[in-house]
């Protein structure tokens, strides 16, 4: 099956610096790979994907890279705002396994005012 | 458009006993999957339900059981509970399993919070 690792396990960062989380994952199937963001007493919400046969994806302050080669991603957030703080999870995914998506251990954020 | 709802939001049994817990898709979402969080954790895929069919299954045991209503809603059993199922439990539910930009996009619930005597 598919593993996902996911680094680092907690981030602090002063507001309005950026902060990176990476990924790496086994597969080499794998060819989905989107993003969570989980707030206190909610569910995971989805705040960007990636496809594999695209490298780089931005949404405004979000960015996320994909390296298929080395087999990891990376979550980009710039100019942070307490709001994001947060415990975020990457996730792998491949075609034709219905919605089985591996998901890694998460970060937990935390942006300092 | 109404998001994911699941219910009960907490609730506490004792080692052997059962639980159901409901999940409502969001409109318009046919695929419902569940999956199991740990405290610290990612969540585990348990399975996914597709034409009330179960048509896809992670490494948990038959004691893991659920069902999907013509209105794609769903339902998790869980029979002779032991400590470890303590978590929390996710439903997603999705546009379609297939291909397609939209399809295995999940919309996630917020959850129903397990504890285990």
């Amino acid at each position: 099956g598919e593993n996902v690792e996911q680094h680092p396990s907690t981030l602090s960062v002063q507001e309005g610096d950026s902060a990176v989380i990476k990924c790496t994952y086994s597969d080499s199937a794998s060819n989905y790979f989107p993003w969570y963001k989980q707030e206190l007493g909610k569910g995971p919400q989805l705040i960007i994907d990636i496809r594999s046969n695209v490298g780089e994806k931005k949404d405004q302050r979000i960015a996320v890279t994909l390296n298929k080669t080395a087999k990891h991603f990376s979550l980009h957030i710039t100019e942070t705002q307490p709001e994001d703080s947060a415990v975020y999870f990457c996730a792998a995914h491949k075609g034709n396994t219905g919605n089985q998506f591996y998901f890694g251990t998460g970060t937990s954020l935390t942006v300092i005012p | 458009e109404t998001g994911v709802t699941q219910s009960p939001t907490h609730l506490i049994k004792t080692r052997g006993q059962q639980v159901t817990l409901r999940c409502s898709s969001q409109s318009g979402h046919n695929t419902v999957s569940w999956y199991q969080q740990a405290l610290g954790q990612g969540p585990q895929f348990i399975f996914q339900y597709y034409r009330e069919e179960e048509n896809g299954r992670g490494n948990f045991p038959p004691r893991f059981s659920g069902l999907q209503f013509p209105n794609y809603s769903s339902e998790l059993n869980v029979n002779a509970l032991e400590l470890d199922d303590s978590a929390l439990y996710l439903c997603a539910s999705s546009p379609s399993t297939g291909r397609g930009p939209g399809a295995n996009v999940l919309t996630f619930g917020a959850g129903s919070r397990l504890t285990v005597l």
